[in-house]
């Protein structure tokens, strides 16, 4: 069965350096896609990020960016910049094209300190 | 229509009796998935609907645990006899295709507490 296992329940920041949440995950598939979400405190869910398994290249996203290693099966998230509004959970999470429905992992809790 | 919607925003219930959540998704979206997520975990799925057609059930959703989305817009997720394991947030999520290129559009979930 697919995992995904996040190693960091909790992160740490100061405003405006970059940090990076790791992210881990089992699959036997050689086509899939990740995704980043991000949780703030009482709201709903985001995408911040997705990445296509087939491609080499890194997702970017403004401020966020992944470092994706297919052989190492590890997909971690890059902020730089941090802002307050980045204070969340964020959910690293699987998902498979013949599927459909995404995995997600247990998060982690990001605090930005002004 | 401002995102997906779901009500109520927060349940608390007696254990043993049956409640009923509703989801609201996006216009148009014909993909509608229900996530539960306890705390400190991520949302595990539970279900989802591509239109009126409910695809794919986990083996978290008991017997006491159904579904609906009658005319292929909204949603309802019924528990029967709750039990203090039922307590959580049931989150909703719509998306407006098939497949895993189009982004899924959460709502703010409705947290069940049962006593």
């Amino acid at each position: 069965a697919q995992t995904v296992t996040q190693s960091q329940p909790e992160m740490s920041v100061q405003e405006a350096e970059t940090v990076t949440l790791s992210c881990t995950y089992d699959t036997s598939e050689s086509d899939y896609y990740l995704f980043w979400y991000k949780q703030p405190p009482s709201r709903q869910m985001i995408l911040v990020i997705r990445q296509e398994a087939y491609k080499q290249q890194n997702a970017t996203e403004n401020r966020f960016s992944v470092n994706f290693q297919k052989a190492a099966k590890s997909f971690s998230l890059k902020i730089s910049d941090s802002q307050l509004g980045d204070a969340a959970m964020y959910f690293c999470a699987y998902g498979e094209t013949s599927y459909d429905k995404v995995i997600f992992g247990p998060g982690t809790s990001l605090s930005v300190i002004p | 229509d401002t995102g997906v919607s779901q009500n109520p925003r927060h349940k608390i219930t007696k254990r043993g009796q049956n409640v009923t959540f509703r989801c609201d998704p996006i216009s148009e979206h014909n993909r509608l998935y229900w996530y539960r997520q306890t705390l400190g975990q991520g949302p595990e799925f539970l279900t989802y609907f591509q239109n009126e057609a409910q695809l794919e059930k986990s083996r978290l959703l008991s017997d006491r645990f159904s579904a609906e989305r009658p005319k292929g817009s909204f949603s309802t997720l019924e528990i029967q006899r709750t039990e203090q394991g039922d307590s959580a947030m049931y989150l909703c999520a719509s998306s407006p295709t098939t497949g895993l290129n189009t982004e899924a559009f959460f709502g703010q979930g409705t947290r069940l507490t049962v006593v």
